[in-house]
This record gives C-alpha cells, structure tokens and sequence, in this order.
C-alpha cells in the first residue's frame, strides 16, 4: 500500500482480555517500530523490528506485551489480560533501512480503550 | 541518554504571526533531531530533520529549526502562520538504540 497501515483503527475491550493490533508497514520496508502514545504524552517506544527479528524490546513494559513480525512485513502487537492503564494509541511505523538518519513513516494508529 | 524538552503544551498565534515552538535536547554526542507534525485523527508526519549537514533546516509547508550547539536547542519557526497549521507538533531525537524518543508534544492553535 502506499502508507503505513493498522487496524483496527478503534478497539474496545473489557479488562483482562487479550487484544491484537496489526501493522501493514509501506512494503520493502525492512525496520518496524511500535509506539504507544497515552493522552497528552508523546509517543513512547515499545519495540524495533529489522526484518523478522526483535531487535530491540526494551520498550515493552512488561511481560503483558509482545511482537511479532514472522515473514519480516506484518507486525502483530500482542497485549494479554489488558488493564485500564493500557488504553492509549498504538502507532506503528516503518522505515527503509533503520538507520537514524532516514525518515520514519506513520500509520494512523490504533486507539485502544480498556473498559 | 538522549532526551528533548518541548517548552509549553500550548501555544496560540494569530493568523499571520509568527510561529516559535521551543525544544531543547540533552545529548552527549551531536545528536539526530526531527520535528514530527500529527494532524487531528491523522498519524506522524516529519516536518524536518537535523542531521548535521547544516544547521538551519527547512522543512516542509514552510517551517524550518535552527541547531543551536551553545543553547542545545531546536526551535521550529514559521515566519506566518496559517489556520491550517493547527496541530500538535513533537520534538524527537535519535536514541541510541535506533528507536526515536519524543517530547511531550506542543499544540498549535492559531487564531482568526
């Protein structure tokens, strides 16, 4: 697709269930990144793919939450037995190659809300 | 670790004044700096970037940011501002670690 896109792009769910958040990056691009952005706040790092590998997960957390990118294109952000306080946006983002100099691209994100 | 302080959540203009958002950075090393613009219900767009090749940058819809070294700063200016400008806009540096960390965010409104 032209851009960066997740769905959903609303979720709703009750305490204590298991959600999963999906992340089409713009294609051939090999670096994915998950962000949560709680209101008022600035995006938060979660998680860098490079290609099918976590290569950084320090974001995460805690063990509530995981990732993952099996065929280096689609990314799932996972979040079991959810509480209140993971309602925020989600945003996904790619970039060609990963390096720190080149532009990152957003999606829209998902809104979760935890009821 | 590599931080950016944004200096005020809200800011408003009048149509026509000039814009001056303020981010300030701490680093150690000369560090990668981005304005990212995010429209109402609309993802993360970059305005600009910082990457060392020039210390004045112009970025897109005719903003631009000045890398000040003496006062750690990257202020986004706009020379006169228009109602479409509304928006928040994030300060982000490069964290070592390849992910990008952003400030707390300043929403723009401008004024008829």
């Amino acid at each position: 697709g032209a851009g960066v896109s997740q769905t959903p792009s609303n979720k709703v769910t009750e305490k204590g269930k298991y959600v999963e958040l999906r992340c089409d990056p713009i294609s051939g691009h090999t670096a994915l990144y998950w962000y949560r952005q709680s209101l008022g706040q600035g995006p938060e790092f979660l998680i860098y793919f490079q290609g099918t590998g976590a290569a950084d997960d320090s974001g995460l957390p805690n063990d509530r939450f995981f990732a993952v990118r099996p065929e280096g294109s689609v990314s799932t952000l996972k979040i079991q037995r959810t509480e209140r306080g993971d309602s925020a946006v989600y945003l996904c983002a790619s970039s060609p190659i990963g390096q720190q100099d080149t532009e990152a691209f957003f999606g829209q994100g998902t809104r979760l809300t935890v009821v | 670790a590599q931080s950016v302080t944004q200096l005020g959540s809200h800011v408003s203009v009048s149509e026509g004044a000039l814009v001056l958002l303020r981010c300030n950075y701490s680093s150690s090393v000369p560090p990668y700096l981005f304005w990212y613009v995010q429209y109402p219900n609309q993802g993360l767009q970059l305005l600009l970037k910082y990457t060392s090749a020039a210390t004045l940058v112009k970025g897109i819809n005719g903003f631009e940011a000045e890398f000040k070294k003496s006062e750690t700063s990257f202020h986004l200016t706009k020379p006169s501002a228009h109602m479409s400008d509304a928006a928040e806009y994030f300060c982000a540096v490069w964290k070592g670690r390849r992910a990008l960390t952003f400030g707390s965010g300043t929403r723009l409104q401008v004024q008829p």
